[in-house]
């Protein structure tokens, strides 16, 4: 069964307003969780690493005020995506990294639209 | 850095022919090696890894082996079905590293 789900899996949304995204790992303690978007046609883009508990570390020409990570336990991290533009249409995937394991398990995704 | 390279897509193949899907990669130290598959509108998934040189990873009738030699973890089916359309991935880690992904190759499977 799934070790990882992602909520919601689709979602529409206006220009300027702001969606969040949760990610659940379900059969294990995340202490890593690292979040990817995929544009069309395209591999994925590691977007931020967070950790709980800790601010997390955004990659080179990713915008920490805009996609907001919180990894507050061990099982449950959100991405905001605030202000959203249409460029922000995506593929957000999230990835929890078990301690010790080198298989990384990810959600099934969440496809954001901004209209 | 380390690197994954994948051969370009699409891939079109009728059902029950060879599929091969050739993967190279440039690493420093000894990383594990991944194939994972997409299908429509989904996640990635898991479809094998090899850990060690000489290691080969199977599942789902598909298999690769970790060739350190020639720095290649090619994806190989004897008999693809249509059901196999999707995009592969090839992927590293080293570890205690970020996972490293090759751009996919996107195979289709004609009946």
């Amino acid at each position: 069964g799934a070790v990882v789900s992602q909520h919601p899996s689709r979602v529409i949304c206006k220009s300027g307003t702001s969606v969040k995204i949760e990610c659940r790992s379900l059969d294990f303690q995340a202490t890593t969780m690292f979040w990817y978007r995929q544009f069309p046609k395209q591999s994925l883009m590691l977007m931020a690493t967070s950790n709980e508990g800790s601010k997390a570390t955004y990659e080179q020409g990713v915008e920490k005020d805009k996609f907001l990570i919180n990894h507050a336990s061990l099982t449950l991290s959100t991405l905001t995506v605030t202000s959203a533009h249409p460029e922000d249409s995506s593929f957000y995937i999230c990835s929890p990294d078990r301690a010790g394991g080198d298989t990384q398990y990810f959600g099934p995704g969440t496809r954001l639209t901004v209209l | 850095g380390d690197s994954v390279t994948q051969m370009e897509g699409p891939v079109t193949l009728s059902e029950e022919a060879f599929l091969t899907i050739n993967c190279t990669y440039t690493a420093t130290g000894y990383p594990s090696l991944f194939w994972y598959v997409q299908y429509p509108g989904e996640g990635l998934q898991l479809l094998l890894k090899a850990t060690k040189a000489d290691d080969k990873g199977s599942n789902k009738g598909f298999e690769a082996t970790y060739r350190k030699e020639t720095t290649s973890f090619h994806l190989e089916k004897g008999s693809v079905q249509v059901s196999d359309s999707a995009v592969y991935f090839c992927a590293l880690r080293n570890y205690g590293q970020n996972f490293v992904f090759g751009p996919g190759t996107r195979l289709s499977v004609l009946p």
